[in-house]
């Protein structure tokens, strides 16, 4: 079955530290790879995609993925964190079927960001 | 604007009664999706529907239910079969291609007391 596993749970960094979160997929066919962010109490948030073409993916507010298919990863990156980047971020995937297919969610990687 | 509109925001529920989470899109998105958010487990699949009329089970559908009779609307019934029904429930929708990503309302959050 498809499935996405992201192995930071809790990731605690001070203010212009790098960062990169991990996500790992399980479908063997042709991917979509999402990374979406929920800040508190606000709704769930695109970063960036991936459907096809170069596999570094640039996304909005800093962040930036790469898509590496022999390691079925596609980690999320930011070379310098603020405070406001505090949230939880989701990495996410569908099968291509030639149709919309089902978006499967990782478990979730809660990032605290201190001044 | 257009977007996903769920409703009520906060829901409560005494123990053994059905309730309807409403969620409405005027994207004109073929597909729509229930997802209930659980600290700590992220976002599991509880339904979804890739056109009106028809639906298929996500990873967690036992006890909960679903209709697709107009393309806007997909509303979400917990049972009384659904054993821990507390959670935020999030509704999303897409296009037929799911190119532009998916969308998402803000969310109802259900507590049963």
């Amino acid at each position: 079955a498809q499935s996405v596993s992201q192995h930071n749970h809790h990731v605690i960094l001070s203010e212009a530290a790098s960062l990169e979160l991990g996500c790992n997929y399980s479908y063997g066919g042709t991917v979509n790879l999402f990374w979406y962010v929920q800040y508190p109490g606000q709704h769930l948030q695109l970063l960036l995609k991936y459907f096809s073409g170069d596999p570094l993916v640039k996304g909005i507010k800093g962040f930036e993925a790469e898509f590496i298919k022999s390691k079925f990863s596609f980690n999320l990156r930011k070379p310098s964190v603020q405070w406001s980047d505090t949230a939880e971020y989701f990495c996410a995937s569908t099968g291509v079927l030639g149709y919309t297919d089902k978006l499967i969610f990782g478990t979730g990687t809660r990032l605290q960001v201190f001044p | 604007d257009g977007g996903i509109t769920q409703s009520p925001k906060y829901l409560f529920r005494k123990e053994g009664q059905n309730v309807t989470l409403s969620c409405e899109q005027n994207l004109n998105h073929d597909a729509m999706y229930w997802y209930r958010q659980d600290p700590g487990q992220g976002l599991r699949l509880i339904y979804y529907s890739q056109i009106v009329n028809d639906f298929q089970k996500g990873d967690i559908a036992e006890g909960y239910s679903v209709s697709r009779e107009k393309k806007e609307s997909f509303p979400l019934t917990v049972t009384s079969a659904q054993k821990n029904p507390t959670a935020f429930y999030l509704c999303a929708s897409t296009d037929r291609t799911g190119s532009y990503g998916y969308t998402f309302g803000s969310g109802t959050r259900l507590t049963v007391v």
